[in-house]
């Protein structure tokens, strides 16, 4: 059972504008939304993370925005440039199960310049 | 660099070889997980470790693999009797700071011929 759902599974986007990604949970016991961006041949690599009492988090030009009670997460990527082509997973974790991520399925993002 | 280092990077075996895989966390964090990422896909939990214990393994750890971590730091990730369905890149994680912050190494691409 796929307790993450990522989408789109790839966009495309023009220099300078905005990448959305949209991922849905169902396990009300995750409290931890990190988004990781991994390149070919390279691990994950942590972007930007936020816990459920926040609605928004922005670091630098990536934001997250949470809502609770529809069990969804964003992360939009601002001024998109070429170099943020790459593949972004959401995942999520709670204490009691180790804090174990549950990932999404993954979105593929082109930066066109 | 992401303090968590990988080993062998890259492997080549036939099926029905061994292969063992190394994990060297930098941070002295008591948890430690192991991932597997086919292509395409987003990581899958395979197992953790709370110091040299490991708590949980996933279903998709067949019998056929195995890991430990004798002295509560280093990992290894042993495959027995390899088949071509455990081509995948697997991956090694630990916690750093409040122990929700996942940092994960570079992978080590496992290719089953």
């Amino acid at each position: 059972q796929q307790q993450v759902k990522q989408s789109p599974q790839s966009l495309i986007v023009q220099k300078g504008g905005i990448s959305i990604i949209n991922c849905a949970y169902e396990n009300t016991a995750f409290d931890y939304f990190p988004w990781y961006q991994q390149f070919p041949g390279k691990g994950p690599a942590l972007l930007i993370a936020i816990r459920p009492d926040v609605s928004e988090k922005k670091e630098g030009r990536f934001t997250i925005s949470f809502n609770k009670s529809a069990k969804q997460f964003s992360l939009h990527i601002m001024d998109s440039q070429p170099g943020d082509s790459a593949t972004y997973f959401c995942a999520a974790s709670f204490k009691a199960a180790g804090n174990k991520l549950t990932f999404g399925g993954g979105t593929r993002v082109l930066v066109k310049p | 660099d992401t303090g968590v280092s990988q080993n062998p990077r890259h492997k080549i075996t036939k099926r029905g070889q061994n292969v063992t895989f190394r994990c060297d966390p930098i941070s002295e964090h008591n948890r430690l997980y192991w991932y597997r990422q086919t292509l395409g896909q987003g990581p899958e939990f395979l197992t953790y470790f709370q110091n040299e214990a490991q708590l949980e393994k996933s279903r998709l750890l067949s019998d056929r693999f195995s890991a430990e971590r004798p002295k509560g730091s280093f990992s290894t990730l042993e495959i027995q009797r390899t088949e071509q369905g455990d081509s995948a890149m697997y991956l090694c994680a630990t916690p750093w700071g409040d122990g929700n912050t996942i940092y994960f190494g570079e992978g080590s691409w496992l290719t089953v011929v």
